[in-house]
């Protein structure tokens, strides 16, 4: 099975300061023959349930603000927001759907307002 | 706007049986997988069951299989998640979540979310 490794596992970030995660798996999750890579990441904000954030590691879902990017190919990707709003505080996970069954997450990335 | 309303969640004794319900609407839920994925109390996302759209092929996390059975009903628009032989470390909220249509990939949409708690 494919292991998702996150990194950290928790970070505190200023106010419009930049945040960066990333997650690693244990396996590459390019496609060679679509080159795409099967990389998913989701934001969970306190009390709620995930939300789609970025699928095919950088295409943002609809209604996604622009702050937020996915980049990274192969077994490294990394989520970035650009400038840290309040709303942002919330746990993110990647998750990889290159080899299912399973479809593995991340242990989750705790993000804070420093 | 899609919806999907868990239910059917509580307390249970080590060894019961408890079955959750999740309601969709909004879409066409018989084109789409659907799955079930877990959360215990403080701790992270974990897969535990997936349906494909016509319900011919289930499968299940190792952590379940021969205990869990995933089922749904295409008319009800209505995905079951039958859970026997309950331990402890089954403890979580359970949600549904859909089955993106493109390579029936990552999970577009999910519910809010059933608590099971499996104590004596």
């Amino acid at each position: 099975d494919i292991v998702m490794t996150q990194s950290p596992d928790s970070l505190a970030v200023s106010l419009g300061e930049r945040a960066t995660i990333n997650c690693k798996s244990s396996q590459s999750l390019l496609y060679s023959s679509n080159n795409k890579n099967y990389l998913a990441w989701y934001q969970q904000k306190p009390g709620q349930p995930p939300k789609l954030l970025i699928y095919w590691s950088s295409t943002r879902e609809s209604g996604v603000p622009d702050r937020f990017s996915g980049s990274g190919s192969g077994t490294d990707f990394t989520l970035t927001i650009s400038s840290l709003q309040a709303e942002d505080v919330a746990v993110y996970y990647c998750q990889q759907y290159f080899t299912t069954p399973p479809w593995a997450f991340g242990q989750g990335t705790k993000v804070e307002i420093k | 706007e899609v919806q999907l309303v868990e239910s059917g969640g509580g307390l249970v004794q080590p060894g019961g049986s408890l079955r959750l319900s999740c309601a969709a609407s909004g879409f066409t839920f018989s084109n789409y997988w659907m799955h079930w994925v877990r959360q215990a109390p403080g701790k992270g996302l974990v897969w535990v069951s997936r349906i494909n759209s016509d319900e011919s092929d289930t499968t299940s996390a190792d952590s379940v299989r021969g205990r869990f059975t995933i089922s749904r009903d295409n008319v009800k628009n209505t995905l079951y998640l039958q859970m026997d032989s309950l331990r402890a470390e089954d403890t979580a909220v359970y949600y549904c979540a859909r089955g993106a249509l493109v390579n029936h990939a990552f999970f577009d949409y999910w519910g809010q979310g059933s608590l099971v708690t499996v104590s004596s």
